[in-house]
């Protein structure tokens, strides 16, 4: 089975300043990994997967993570955030050739003028 | 362009009335996932079908719950008897085939939010 630790439930950062919401997982087989976003009474918008290959994964609306298997680590970063980017921020992993997705508790992300 | 449709965005019920919730899959999709959200955490996985197949409902809860796919119309999740405890956010998902998520992402609906008075 599969696991997802989001490591900060809130983050506030003023706009412009760089960002880091934080994402753990565990599992006994190799895993892909997600980040979604949420905007408020929205559904999930994919921003970035890891499935293999170069660690650092590059996303939408300038967005990339970092895939660290010593770590079991997939941090999303950003290095400078606007008031659009206010929004809860989901990590999830998936087995690889399973089908459902594993999400972590979510981070809402507080965009400060 | 018309992506996952959820309806009823928003849905009150009474306890012991029965909730139902569809979801219309994206055009050419025949794979539906169903999550639930809980207020304050994270996506759920419910079920995964396929037309008129259920593939993987590990997620249900044993009683009061459940879903279908039909060959024609949308996927329905279905609560029966809700409780208080059913109120929550309700997504589905689809994607276009079979799979792995590595080449099939699952594309969300706006979901539906159920409240149980």
């Amino acid at each position: 089975a599969q696991s997802v630790t989001q490591l900060d439930s809130q983050v506030p950062v003023f706009e412009e300043a760089p960002v880091e919401l934080r994402c753990n997982y565990s599992s006994s087989v190799s895993v892909y990994l997600f980040w979604y976003v949420q905007y408020p009474n929205q559904g999930l918008q994919l921003l970035l997967k890891y499935l293999s290959g170069s660690t650092l994964v590059k996303g939408i609306n300038g967005f990339e993570a970092e895939f660290n298997k010593s770590q079991t680590s997939f941090h999303l970063r950003k290095p400078s955030v606007h008031i659009s980017d206010t929004a809860e921020y989901f990590c999830a992993v998936s087995a690889q050739g399973a089908q459902k997705l594993v999400f972590g508790q979510g981070t809402r992300l507080t965009i400060n003028p | 362009n018309a992506g996952v449709m959820q309806n009823p965005r928003h849905l009150v019920r009474r306890r012991g009335q029965e909730a139902r919730l569809r979801c219309s899959p994206m055009k050419g999709h025949s794979h539906v996932y169903w999550y639930r959200q809980l207020p304050e955490e994270g996506l759920k996985f419910m079920v995964y079908l396929q037309k008129e197949n259920i593939i993987d409902e590990s997620g249900m809860p044993k009683e009061r719950f459940s879903a279908e796919f039909p060959k024609e119309g949308p996927s329905i999740l279905r609560i029966q008897q809700v409780v208080r405890g059913d109120s929550a956010a309700y997504f589905c998902a689809s994607s276009p085939f079979g799979g792995t998520l590595s080449n099939q992402p699952q594309h969300f609906g706006d979901g539906t939010r159920l409240s149980i008075l």
